[in-house]
């Protein structure tokens, strides 16, 4: 059965900390891999990535693909407390009609 | 346009009751999709529609019944459901074809069953 396992389940942080957050993936047919930031509502998309080696990079937020090893980073440097949330690592493949199967997910709590 | 809508927002309904949840998105998307997300978990797949057609049914009890009449807009027909089906449910829709399959999700329709 393809697995996403999402590490550390939870994490507090102080505001301006830079943090990592690990996904790993056991999958057949991989697609692509997507971070997703959920706080009280519906998840908003952040990164896809489908290369390996290729960082992907949006402001404080970075990302990138390891095909080899099977995982996944998301980087947030300078936290805000705005960055706190769910974090959500998803896998698509062509299995299941590219829909999305997550994984637990990370919380972060950034304090100020 | 570049959204995911959804209504209601909020629903009550109780075990014997007959309700709809709509989604709708003008982004000419081909493939659609409900997920349930339960408190404190990731949302996990219940369909999958591609082409207005049904892909995909996670094996989704028979009172959760979903339907696409056109390609933007995906329903789910609620019937003699159980508390424990209250979640948030989410739409969300894909391009189809080539490398770009973000999906993106509507807000979600919070449902509570009593």
């Amino acid at each position: 059965e393809d697995k996403v396992v999402q590490s550390p389940l939870s994490l507090v942080v102080h505001e301006g900390d830079t943090v990592t957050l690990n996904c790993s993936y056991e999958v057949t047919n991989f697609r692509s891999l997507l971070w997703y930031k959920q706080e009280k509502k519906a998840p908003t998309f952040l990164f896809m990535l489908t290369s390996s080696g290729i960082e992907k990079k949006s402001g404080r937020l970075s990302s990138i693909l390891d095909k080899k090893e099977l995982f996944s980073i998301l980087n947030i440097t300078a936290t805000q407390t705005g960055d706190s949330a769910i974090y959500l690592c998803a896998e698509s493949n062509s299995n299941s009609g590219y829909a999305l199967n997550f994984g637990k997910g990370t919380s972060l709590l950034v304090t100020p | 346009d570049t959204e995911v809508t959804q209504t209601p927002k909020h629903l009550v309904m109780g075990m014997t009751n007959k309700k709809s949840l709509k989604c709708e998105q003008h982004m000419g998307h081909r493939a659609m999709y409900w997920y349930k997300q339960k408190a404190k978990k990731p949302p996990e797949l219940m369909f999958v529609y591609s082409y207005e057609k049904l892909s995909i049914n996670e094996s989704v009890p028979s009172r959760f019944s979903p339907e696409c009449p056109n390609s933007s807009l995906l329903n789910l027909h609620l019937h003699a459901l159980q508390p424990e089906d209250s979640a948030l449910y989410l739409c969300a829709s894909r391009v189809t074809g080539g490398l770009y399959n973000e999906q993106f999700f509507g807000p979600g329709t919070r449902l509570t069953v009593l």
